[in-house]
């Protein structure tokens, strides 16, 4: 099976633009979340989809959204990009039937914001 | 509260063993997981623990217990390639995973 798949993998921008990061998940797999991995605060939690409905939701501000489509992709949006966005973004899928679930990470994509 | 830590960075030896520490509150508890990161890498899987005791899986063994919202994961006969982050997440009364900010393990020749 393919892994999980993150796109773009690098991306340069500057204060204030929006940005769209894609995440295609595990075939098969119905839950996607997103993180936001900085080196000194570690994994932090954003949003979890399972069939195309947020299921749950960490403590980020509304500037940060996402959704899910019908075939599991996920995307995360990013409006008003501030410099503290910087970091790297990792998806992560899991078969989403019970309520726990190994997680299977994608590369991520590591955002620059200028 | 919901809060999980572990040290920053560790040093070991190539060959010895090494024992990484988490401890964990939160509001209720459902699971533990370690997952070993490669600097530019994604995290991948090593271990989950719902129950008290030992789990061992070659070199590397997983430890739980509930009483002491403690945790740690032992790494025998450390490799060169064991030089990488590992990082312990738990999940809370809502399922949802909270995750320590990982601990980087720097293994010397």
């Amino acid at each position: 099976k393919a892994g999980v798949t993150q796109t773009p993998r690098y991306l340069i921008k500057t204060r204030g633009q929006q940005v769209t990061l894609s995440c295609s998940p595990i075939s098969g797999h119905r839950s996607v979340s997103w993180y936001q991995q900085t080196p000194g605060q570690g994994l932090q939690f954003l949003f979890e989809y399972f069939s195309e409905t947020q299921r749950n939701k960490g403590n980020f501000p509304g500037r940060f959204s996402g959704r899910q489509f019908s075939n599991s992709r996920s995307e995360m949006n990013v409006s008003t990009l501030e410099l503290g966005d910087s970091a790297l973004y990792l998806c992560a899928s899991s078969p989403g039937q019970g309520d726990v679930d190994e997680q299977f990470f994608g590369p991520g994509t590591r955002l620059t914001v200028l | 509260g919901q809060n999980i830590d572990q040290p920053t960075e560790m040093t070991a030896t190539e060959g010895a063993i090494v024992q990484i520490n988490c401890t964990y509150q939160t509001s209720g508890f459902n699971g533990l997981f370690w997952y070993q990161q490669h600097a530019g890498e994604a995290p991948t899987f090593l271990s989950y623990n719902v129950l008290d005791g030992l789990e061992e899986k070659g070199r590397f063994s997983s430890f739980l217990s509930r009483s002491k919202g403690y945790s740690y994961l032992l790494l025998k006969e450390l490799q060169m390639k064991d030089s990488a982050s590992y990082l312990c997440a738990g999940y809370d009364s809502n399922y949802q995973l909270i995750w320590g900010a990982g601990t980087k393990l720097i293994i010397k020749p």
